[in-house]
């Protein structure tokens, strides 16, 4: 099936850095949605966008819709060891009747 | 707040054998979607359903995937006969309604020998 192509692939950061990855995709989408994925367990929904150029936060977490609403960043502020999973973004169309289209994620490591 | 509850978690069992994975959603989500994750391909759409009924299956591999929901708080997910490289962890999520946000169960890990 398709995925949208995230970058980058990996990061090692040191803790207290912050952390920038991003999604794009060849068709639009009418909502993103950011997701992390620890080992052993299940994606949970960080962000959800529903409006392009829509700029949302959650703790320290910021994320973007793209206007041409083809694309999607995430950025992670003073990261800390928890941090540490794998970031996955999907992309909805309102038609398609939720049917998600997922990133090939980004798998964060963070380094005391 | 009880989310999407998967069982089993882990599952090891020879090839040709049939295998069920269970599924209970979010109470009152409407909305509920199997997935296969693995490393080659990601995670990936199997089937969905709205209001009990399957919606979309053309994410389903062949006729030994079948999947069924007999009530709003139960789905079920049969391999059979089983093959090695259905090995995956496969996902169940629901949402209360089209459109709203997915919420994973933490995922039945199946390996077939």
């Amino acid at each position: 099936g398709q995925q949208l192509n995230q970058s980058p692939q990996s990061m090692f950061i040191q803790e207290g850095e912050d952390v920038s990855m991003n999604c794009t995709s060849s068709s639009i989408f009418n909502t993103w949605l950011w997701y992390k994925q620890d080992p052993g367990e299940g994606p949970v929904l960080l962000i959800a966008l529903y409006k392009a150029g829509e700029l949302t936060s959650n703790g320290r977490l910021t994320a973007q819709f793209g206007i041409t609403r083809k694309d999607s960043f995430l950025n992670i502020s003073a990261s800390i060891p928890s941090d540490v999973g794998i970031y996955f973004c999907a992309g909805q169309l309102t038609g398609t009747a939720s049917k998600l289209t997922f990133g090939t994620g980004t798998r964060l490591q963070v380094t005391l | 707040d009880a989310g999407v509850i998967q069982s089993p978690r882990h599952e090891v069992t020879e090839m040709g054998q049939e295998v069920t994975l269970r599924c209970k959603p979010i109470s009152g989500h409407n909305s509920l979607f199997w997935y296969r994750q693995t490393m080659m391909r990601g995670l990936e759409l199997l089937i969905y359903f709205n209001n009990n009924v399957p919606i979309d299956d053309s994410g389903m591999p062949e006729d030994r995937f079948s999947a069924k929901m007999p009530n709003a708080s139960f789905s079920t997910l049969k391999i059979q006969p089983s093959e090695p490289r259905d090995s995956a962890v496969y996902f169940c999520a629901s949402t209360y309604r089209p459109g709203q946000p997915q919420h994973f169960g933490d995922g039945t890990r199946l390996s077939i020998l």
